[in-house]
């Protein structure tokens, strides 16, 4: 495996439903975000994680809990949602080193569908 | 706070035709990187480029050129010759640096739809 891979592709829950979301990076890199795009809305980022530490936390409502047991995996844990958060989730990595801003690499995304 | 406007939603061009996207972006930091994404329809994004706020050099990658502007706070993107593949949202991105990790903000996007 290369890059950053997402798993599943596609979910279906239920709003009393539990899951969650894996994603993997094969970089190296010491970050790891999650993002969630919806329609007609920008990126939102949701957390970020500096060496499975996590730094940011931008109000995101407690139904989602993320987990980063070590540098190369992180989690999206799922309870509850709501409709609202269906979405495409995009999980990310990148190097952090000094001042500099380096790029961040996608992975594919989990489609979800809350019904 | 910063802020990234990608004021086109959508661009329809012909194959061959060269196509500019453009990118104004907002912030009070000296320091800062800007970044432009691809989206293709299978939903991932891809990096293409990364420039510095201190690196005002034009950039040719091939087909894609970039222009940054200190002056007009801008970093547009022009692809030329466009190909079908090309189709796709190209996101611009504002990264700045901010205790110990760095986040992007992300304009809304430009859908890029080229047909034969």
């Amino acid at each position: 495996e290369t890059g950053v891979t997402q798993t599943p592709r596609h979910l279906v829950m239920g709003m009393t439903n539990k899951k969650s979301l894996k994603c993997e990076q094969h970089l190296g890199h010491n970050a790891m975000y999650w993002y969630k795009q919806s329609a007609k809305k920008p990126l939102e980022l949701m957390f970020v994680y500096n060496f499975k530490e996590q730094t940011e936390n931008n109000s995101v409502p407690s139904r989602f809990s993320p987990e980063c047991p070590n540098s190369s995996h992180l989690f999206l844990h799922l309870h509850t949602l709501q409709p609202e958060d269906s979405a495409l989730y995009l999980c990310a990595s990148s190097q952090i080193r000094g001042s500099i801003s380096y790029e961040q690499y996608f992975g594919p995304g989990t489609r979800l569908t809350v019904t | 706070a910063q802020k990234v406007t990608q004021a086109q939603t959508e661009i329809s061009v012909v194959e061959k035709e060269d196509v500019t996207l453009d990118c104004v972006y907002e912030t009070r930091d000296t320091t800062y990187y800007l970044f432009w994404y691809k989206q293709p329809p299978s939903g991932e994004l891809v990096f293409l480029i990364r420039r510095n706020s201190f690196d005002e050099q034009n950039e040719i990658s091939g087909r894609y050129s970039w222009n940054f502007q200190k002056s007009t706070s801008s970093f547009n993107f022009t692809i030329t010759a466009s190909q079908v593949v090309d189709s796709a949202v190209y996101f611009c991105a504002l990264s700045v640096r901010n205790s110990g990790y760095s986040t992007l903000t992300f304009g809304k996007g430009t859908m890029l739809l080229v047909s034969p």
